[in-house]
């Protein structure tokens, strides 16, 4: 049963350009997080999205960030004009149904270099 | 809203030794869960244990232990018998409804663990 899949494991952009972040969640997950992690602090929450629908974007900035989670493929973290703090490892993960009982899994991550 | 506060940056253990992690959360809510989360150079999050804040028996896996004090509201990692691969970043974290729709992890800043031969 394969884990929770992220790709790339890494990605170098320049200012200014789009990044695209794919999570692949674990088989029979339809519940997606998106965290951040800068360098040397914890895992930051971005958002939590079902299958075609956005639930929680409370972490999310304001501006240049969105996800989505189609009813078939991936979800997406895309990011527009990447500045160079955007630079840190981008961690989706999965779990089978809402609530406290529900444990995430983690992929592997997605580490984000800007130049 | 939570917090979590891991008050040690880095901590070393030698090797068979115990260690013990220390956490602490501020939160209004009663029910809740906690995690200690593992992780290694390969930046892989790897769960390591979690316990229930309605329990009052401390959860136990394996080599690693928790102390649980709701009251006090810290939950401290003990290590037993360390060993090379425990070396880490370990990370604490509380779950709880976070009232906009989600269950969101919420993370301290890590204890950069070190075992020493």
């Amino acid at each position: 049963n394969a884990g929770v899949m992220q790709n790339p494991r890494h990605l170098v952009r320049r200012r200014g350009q789009e990044a695209r972040l794919r999570c692949s969640p674990m088989k029979g997950h339809s519940h997606v997080y998106w965290y951040r992690q800068l360098p040397e602090e914890g895992l930051k929450f971005m958002v939590y999205l079902q299958k075609e629908n956005i639930i929680d974007e409370s972490g999310m900035p304001k501006e240049r960030f969105s996800a989505e989670f189609p009813k078939e493929g991936p979800s997406i973290l895309r990011i527009q004009q990447v500045v160079r703090g955007d630079s840190a490892a981008y961690f989706c993960a999965s779990s089978q149904n809402r609530g406290r009982s529900y444990e995430q899994y983690f992929g592997p991550g997605t580490r984000l270099t800007v130049t | 809203a939570q917090t979590v506060t891991q008050s040690q940056p880095e901590m070393s253990v030698q090797e068979a030794e115990t260690v013990t992690l220390s956490c602490t959360y501020d939160t209004s809510e009663s029910d809740y869960y906690l995690f200690w989360y593992k992780q290694p150079p390969s930046r892989q999050m790897i769960l390591v244990i979690r316990q229930e804040a309605y329990k009052q028996q401390n959860a136990t896996e394996n080599r690693f232990s928790v102390n649980f004090q709701k009251a006090a509201k810290s939950f401290s990692l003990k290590i037993s018998d360390s060993q090379l691969g425990d070396a880490a970043m370990y990370f604490c974290a509380y779950m709880d409804y976070s009232g906009a729709g989600s269950y969101q992890l919420t993370f301290g800043k890590g204890t950069k663990l070190s075992v020493i031969p």
